[in-house]
Protein backbone atom coordinates (compact mmCIF):
# COMPACT_ATOMS: atom_id res chain seq x y z
CA UNK A 1 0.00 0.00 0.00
CA UNK A 2 1.18 3.72 -0.16
CA UNK A 3 -0.15 6.72 2.49
CA UNK A 4 -0.10 9.88 0.15
CA UNK A 5 0.09 13.60 2.26
CA UNK A 6 -1.57 15.87 0.31
CA UNK A 7 -1.97 19.81 0.66
CA UNK A 8 -3.46 22.16 1.23
CA UNK A 9 -6.86 20.30 1.93
CA UNK A 10 -8.85 23.68 0.58
CA UNK A 11 -8.61 26.80 -0.56
CA UNK A 12 -9.88 29.72 -2.03
CA UNK A 13 -8.14 31.96 -4.31
CA UNK A 14 -8.54 34.87 -6.17
CA UNK A 15 -8.52 34.78 -10.02
CA UNK A 16 -5.40 35.77 -11.33
CA UNK A 17 -3.29 34.16 -8.53
CA UNK A 18 -1.79 30.41 -8.61
CA UNK A 19 -2.00 28.07 -5.81
CA UNK A 20 0.97 25.16 -5.43
CA UNK A 21 -0.47 21.67 -4.31
CA UNK A 22 1.86 19.04 -2.72
CA UNK A 23 1.91 15.42 -2.35
CA UNK A 24 4.25 13.30 -0.27
CA UNK A 25 4.19 9.44 -0.94
CA UNK A 26 5.50 7.25 2.25
CA UNK A 27 7.80 5.10 0.04
CA UNK A 28 9.45 5.78 -3.69
CA UNK A 29 7.14 5.66 -6.91
CA UNK A 30 8.70 6.15 -10.32
CA UNK A 31 5.51 8.20 -11.46
CA UNK A 32 2.89 9.95 -9.47
CA UNK A 33 -0.56 11.07 -11.71
CA UNK A 34 -2.02 14.46 -11.01
CA UNK A 35 -5.98 14.54 -11.48
CA UNK A 36 -8.84 17.05 -11.66
CA UNK A 37 -12.61 16.26 -10.40
CA UNK A 38 -14.75 18.78 -11.11
CA UNK A 39 -18.48 18.73 -9.62
CA UNK A 40 -20.35 15.71 -10.61
CA UNK A 41 -17.92 14.34 -12.91
CA UNK A 42 -15.49 11.28 -12.83
CA UNK A 43 -11.58 12.10 -12.20
CA UNK A 44 -9.59 13.39 -15.42
CA UNK A 45 -6.13 12.45 -15.81
CA UNK A 46 -4.26 15.84 -16.04
CA UNK A 47 -0.58 14.75 -16.37
CA UNK A 48 1.76 12.03 -14.77
CA UNK A 49 5.27 13.86 -13.21
CA UNK A 50 8.34 11.11 -13.64
CA UNK A 51 11.13 11.75 -11.88
CA UNK A 52 14.23 13.47 -13.71
CA UNK A 53 12.06 13.86 -16.66
CA UNK A 54 9.35 16.34 -17.90
CA UNK A 55 6.06 15.41 -17.01
CA UNK A 56 3.80 14.29 -19.70
CA UNK A 57 0.04 15.86 -20.13
CA UNK A 58 -2.71 14.52 -21.56
CA UNK A 59 -5.06 16.56 -24.32
CA UNK A 60 -6.12 19.39 -22.78
CA UNK A 61 -3.85 20.33 -20.09
CA UNK A 62 -1.03 22.73 -20.95
CA UNK A 63 2.50 23.04 -18.94
CA UNK A 64 1.75 26.77 -18.56
CA UNK A 65 -1.04 26.30 -17.02
CA UNK A 66 -0.46 23.40 -14.97
CA UNK A 67 3.48 23.20 -14.20
CA UNK A 68 4.21 20.15 -12.63
CA UNK A 69 7.67 19.22 -10.27
CA UNK A 70 8.89 16.21 -9.21
CA UNK A 71 12.25 16.85 -7.65
CA UNK A 72 12.41 13.36 -5.96
CA UNK A 73 10.57 9.94 -6.15
CA UNK A 74 8.46 10.65 -2.77
CA UNK A 75 7.50 14.04 -3.65
CA UNK A 76 5.38 16.46 -6.41
CA UNK A 77 3.80 19.84 -6.85
CA UNK A 78 1.27 20.98 -9.18
CA UNK A 79 0.80 24.06 -9.91
CA UNK A 80 -2.74 26.03 -11.18
CA UNK A 81 -1.60 29.02 -12.60
CA UNK A 82 -3.44 31.86 -13.47
CA UNK A 83 -6.99 30.56 -12.02
CA UNK A 84 -9.98 31.53 -13.15
CA UNK A 85 -13.09 30.08 -11.96
CA UNK A 86 -13.72 27.41 -14.73
CA UNK A 87 -10.69 25.64 -12.45
CA UNK A 88 -12.67 25.35 -9.54
CA UNK A 89 -11.99 21.20 -8.97
CA UNK A 90 -11.09 18.74 -6.25
CA UNK A 91 -7.59 17.96 -7.51
CA UNK A 92 -5.92 14.56 -6.84
CA UNK A 93 -2.38 13.02 -6.56
CA UNK A 94 -2.26 9.78 -7.13
CA UNK A 95 0.43 6.61 -7.57
CA UNK A 96 0.29 2.66 -8.53
CA UNK A 97 1.46 0.18 -6.17
CA UNK A 98 1.11 -3.14 -6.99
CA UNK A 99 -2.20 -3.48 -8.42
CA UNK A 100 -3.47 -0.92 -6.15
CA UNK A 101 -4.03 2.66 -6.94
CA UNK A 102 -4.05 5.29 -4.09
CA UNK A 103 -5.15 8.40 -3.79
CA UNK A 104 -4.44 11.83 -1.46
CA UNK A 105 -6.79 13.40 0.58
CA UNK A 106 -7.91 15.64 -2.50
CA UNK A 107 -7.32 19.77 -2.54
CA UNK A 108 -10.83 21.28 -2.77
CA UNK A 109 -10.23 24.77 -4.73
CA UNK A 110 -12.91 27.80 -5.17
CA UNK A 111 -11.72 30.03 -6.99
CA UNK A 112 -13.65 33.25 -6.90
CA UNK B 1 -13.59 3.91 -27.39
CA UNK B 2 -12.81 2.72 -23.46
CA UNK B 3 -15.99 3.41 -21.23
CA UNK B 4 -16.97 3.05 -17.56
CA UNK B 5 -20.68 2.90 -16.80
CA UNK B 6 -22.38 3.56 -13.55
CA UNK B 7 -25.74 3.43 -12.63
CA UNK B 8 -27.54 4.30 -10.23
CA UNK B 9 -26.81 7.99 -10.89
CA UNK B 10 -27.55 8.42 -7.30
CA UNK B 11 -29.46 6.35 -5.03
CA UNK B 12 -30.91 7.10 -1.97
CA UNK B 13 -31.87 4.07 1.20
CA UNK B 14 -32.82 3.47 4.44
CA UNK B 15 -29.74 2.17 7.14
CA UNK B 16 -29.88 -1.01 7.66
CA UNK B 17 -31.28 -2.23 4.21
CA UNK B 18 -28.72 -3.71 1.17
CA UNK B 19 -28.30 -2.25 -2.09
CA UNK B 20 -26.32 -2.84 -5.81
CA UNK B 21 -24.35 -0.32 -7.51
CA UNK B 22 -23.95 -1.46 -10.99
CA UNK B 23 -20.62 -1.12 -13.38
CA UNK B 24 -20.68 -2.09 -17.41
CA UNK B 25 -17.28 -1.31 -19.00
CA UNK B 26 -15.86 -1.60 -22.31
CA UNK B 27 -12.53 -1.36 -21.74
CA UNK B 28 -9.51 -3.22 -23.81
CA UNK B 29 -7.09 -4.84 -23.28
CA UNK B 30 -8.18 -5.71 -19.53
CA UNK B 31 -6.32 -5.78 -16.46
CA UNK B 32 -8.52 -5.15 -13.21
CA UNK B 33 -11.29 -3.68 -11.87
CA UNK B 34 -11.38 -1.43 -8.67
CA UNK B 35 -14.10 -0.32 -6.88
CA UNK B 36 -13.53 2.53 -4.76
CA UNK B 37 -15.37 4.77 -2.14
CA UNK B 38 -15.17 8.55 -1.85
CA UNK B 39 -16.52 10.47 0.57
CA UNK B 40 -17.36 14.55 -0.07
CA UNK B 41 -14.37 16.58 -0.46
CA UNK B 42 -11.54 13.54 0.22
CA UNK B 43 -9.68 11.20 -2.28
CA UNK B 44 -11.15 7.76 -3.03
CA UNK B 45 -9.97 4.93 -1.32
CA UNK B 46 -10.26 1.72 -2.35
CA UNK B 47 -12.49 -1.17 -1.31
CA UNK B 48 -11.83 -3.64 -4.03
CA UNK B 49 -9.63 -4.70 -6.83
CA UNK B 50 -10.55 -7.23 -9.05
CA UNK B 51 -8.41 -8.99 -11.88
CA UNK B 52 -9.93 -11.11 -14.75
CA UNK B 53 -9.63 -14.82 -12.94
CA UNK B 54 -11.89 -13.10 -9.99
CA UNK B 55 -15.67 -13.78 -10.05
CA UNK B 56 -16.14 -11.95 -6.43
CA UNK B 57 -14.32 -10.42 -3.82
CA UNK B 58 -15.74 -9.00 -0.46
CA UNK B 59 -14.35 -6.47 1.93
CA UNK B 60 -16.31 -6.64 5.34
CA UNK B 61 -19.86 -5.73 3.95
CA UNK B 62 -19.24 -5.05 0.66
CA UNK B 63 -18.94 -7.62 -2.03
CA UNK B 64 -18.02 -6.88 -5.59
CA UNK B 65 -18.70 -9.33 -8.44
CA UNK B 66 -17.23 -9.41 -11.88
CA UNK B 67 -18.45 -10.88 -15.54
CA UNK B 68 -15.40 -10.69 -17.47
CA UNK B 69 -17.60 -12.36 -20.14
CA UNK B 70 -20.41 -9.57 -20.13
CA UNK B 71 -18.09 -6.92 -18.63
CA UNK B 72 -20.33 -5.94 -16.23
CA UNK B 73 -19.27 -5.91 -11.84
CA UNK B 74 -21.49 -4.92 -9.19
CA UNK B 75 -20.78 -3.57 -5.59
CA UNK B 76 -23.46 -5.26 -3.17
CA UNK B 77 -23.63 -3.36 0.44
CA UNK B 78 -25.22 -5.00 2.74
CA UNK B 79 -27.07 -3.32 6.34
CA UNK B 80 -26.08 -0.60 5.21
CA UNK B 81 -24.92 2.28 7.86
CA UNK B 82 -25.17 6.14 7.90
CA UNK B 83 -21.02 6.07 7.37
CA UNK B 84 -21.80 4.20 4.09
CA UNK B 85 -23.42 7.72 2.43
CA UNK B 86 -20.46 8.50 -0.04
CA UNK B 87 -20.10 8.61 -3.85
CA UNK B 88 -18.69 4.74 -5.11
CA UNK B 89 -16.43 4.65 -7.77
CA UNK B 90 -16.03 2.23 -10.44
CA UNK B 91 -12.33 1.66 -12.26
CA UNK B 92 -11.21 -0.09 -15.06
CA UNK B 93 -7.10 -0.49 -15.73
CA UNK B 94 -6.44 -1.02 -19.15
CA UNK B 95 -3.05 -2.14 -18.40
CA UNK B 96 0.22 -0.98 -19.76
CA UNK B 97 1.00 2.47 -18.58
CA UNK B 98 0.15 2.59 -14.97
CA UNK B 99 -1.82 5.20 -15.47
CA UNK B 100 -4.42 4.50 -17.96
CA UNK B 101 -7.16 4.14 -15.40
CA UNK B 102 -10.41 4.67 -16.72
CA UNK B 103 -13.15 6.19 -14.30
CA UNK B 104 -16.81 5.89 -14.07
CA UNK B 105 -18.59 8.94 -12.83
CA UNK B 106 -19.88 7.12 -9.72
CA UNK B 107 -22.67 6.37 -7.92
CA UNK B 108 -23.49 8.62 -4.98
CA UNK B 109 -25.00 6.92 -2.59
CA UNK B 110 -27.17 8.77 0.19
CA UNK B 111 -28.40 6.12 3.38
CA UNK B 112 -31.31 8.02 5.67
CA UNK B 113 -31.65 7.13 9.27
Amino acid sequence: SAVISQKPSRDICQRGTSLTIQCQVDSQVTMMFWYRQQPGQSLTLIATANQGSEATYESGFVIDKFPISRPNLTFSTLTVSNMSPEDSSIYLCSVVKGQGAFFGQGTRLTVV
Amino acid sequence: KNQVEQSPQSLIILEGKNCTLQCNYTVSPFSNLRWYKQDTGRGPVSLTIMTFSENTKSNGRYTATLDADTKQSSLHITASQLSDSASYICVVSAGGSQGNLIFGKGTKLSVKP
